[in-house]
C-alpha cells in the first residue's frame, strides 16, 4: 500500500497564504482523486476539497487544490488566512486495491 | 438533512468484543458506500473498512482484517462494525462516513463513538 506524507505543521499570519503538500509514496498521484479534509478539535472531519480541486458548496474560494505529477504530490492552498482556518488538515486518496489512505495530517496555526 | 449517528462505544477489556452501530437518515442508504474510520487519541485518521451498497463487497485495512467485520442492514439504514479480539491499540474514536462511489470523498461523517480498550 502507499502512504501520503504531509508536513507536521504549518504556521502563518492572518491574511497570508499557505500551501500544504501531500506526497504519495508509490503509484501515481494522478491515478486517483485526492480529497482534503479539515478537522477542528473534538469534531469530525469535513471536506474542503474533493476530486483534486473541487470545492463543496459553502467552502470559500480561498481554498484550492492541485496535483503535480512531477513531484507525485497534491497541494492544498489557503489564501487570505483567517483564525477560523486553524485546524488539522488531511489529504486522502484511494488505490486500485480498493483501499483508502489518509495523509499523516498537518496542524495549521494562524499566528 | 443527512445524519449519521454512531453508538456502541465504551470501555472494554483486551481480547473482548464490541459492536458499533451507525444509523443513517436523510438519504437513500442502499445507494451509498459506507466507511469506518478511526482516530486514536492525539493521532491522525485511519481508514478501516468500506462496504458497498447491498453489502456483498467489503474491503479492510490490513491491521483489522480478520478481527473486524463491517456489515449493513439496508432495511434499518444501519451500518455495523463488529470488533473482536480488541487490543489496547484499538483505543480510538470511531467514525462512520458516507462515500457515494469508490472515488468519492467521505462527504458526511458521524460524530464518532469512543472505544477504550483497557484492563
Amino acid at each position: 500500500n502507499f502512504m501520503l506524507t504531509q508536513p507536521h505543521s504549518v504556521s502563518e499570519s492572518p491574511g497570508k497564504t499557505i500551501t500544504i503538500s501531500c506526497t504519495r509514496s508509490s503509484g501515481s498521484i494522478a491515478s486517483h482523486y485526492v480529497q482534503w479534509y479539515h478537522q477542528r478539535p473534538g469534531s469530525a472531519p469535513t471536506t474542503v476539497i474533493f476530486e483534486n480541486n473541487r470545492r463543496p458548496s459553502g467552502v470559500p474560494d480561498r481554498f484550492s487544490g492541485s496535483i503535480d505529477s512531477s513531484s507525485n504530490s497534491a497541494s492544498l492552498t489557503i489564501s487570505g488566512l483567517k483564525t477560523e482556518d486553524e485546524a488539522d488538515y488531511y489529504c486522502q486518496s484511494y488505490d486500485s486495491n480498493n483501499l483508502y489512505v489518509f495523509g499523516t495530517g498537518t496542524k495549521v496555526t494562524v499566528l | 438533512q443527512v445524519q449519521l449517528v454512531e453508538s456502541g462505544g465504551g470501555v472494554v477489556q483486551p481480547g473482548r468484543s464490541l459492536r458499533l452501530s451507525c444509523v443513517a437518515s436523510g438519504f437513500t442508504f442502499s445507494d451509498s458506500g459506507m466507511h469506518w474510520v478511526r482516530q486514536a487519541p492525539g493521532r491522525g485518521l485511519e481508514w478501516l473498512a468500506v462496504i458497498w451498497y447491498h453489502g456483498n463487497i467489503k474491503y479492510y485495512v490490513d491491521s483489522v482484517k480478520g478481527r473486524f467485520t463491517i456489515s449493513r442492514d439496508n432495511s434499518k439504514n444501519t451500518l455495523y462494525l463488529q470488533m473482536n479480539g480488541l487490543r489496547a491499540e484499538d483505543t480510538a474514536v470511531y467514525y462512520c462516513a458516507r462515500g457515494q462511489s469508490p472515488s468519492a470523498d467521505f462527504d458526511y461523517w458521524g460524530q464518532g463513538t469512543l472505544v477504550s480498550v483497557s484492563s
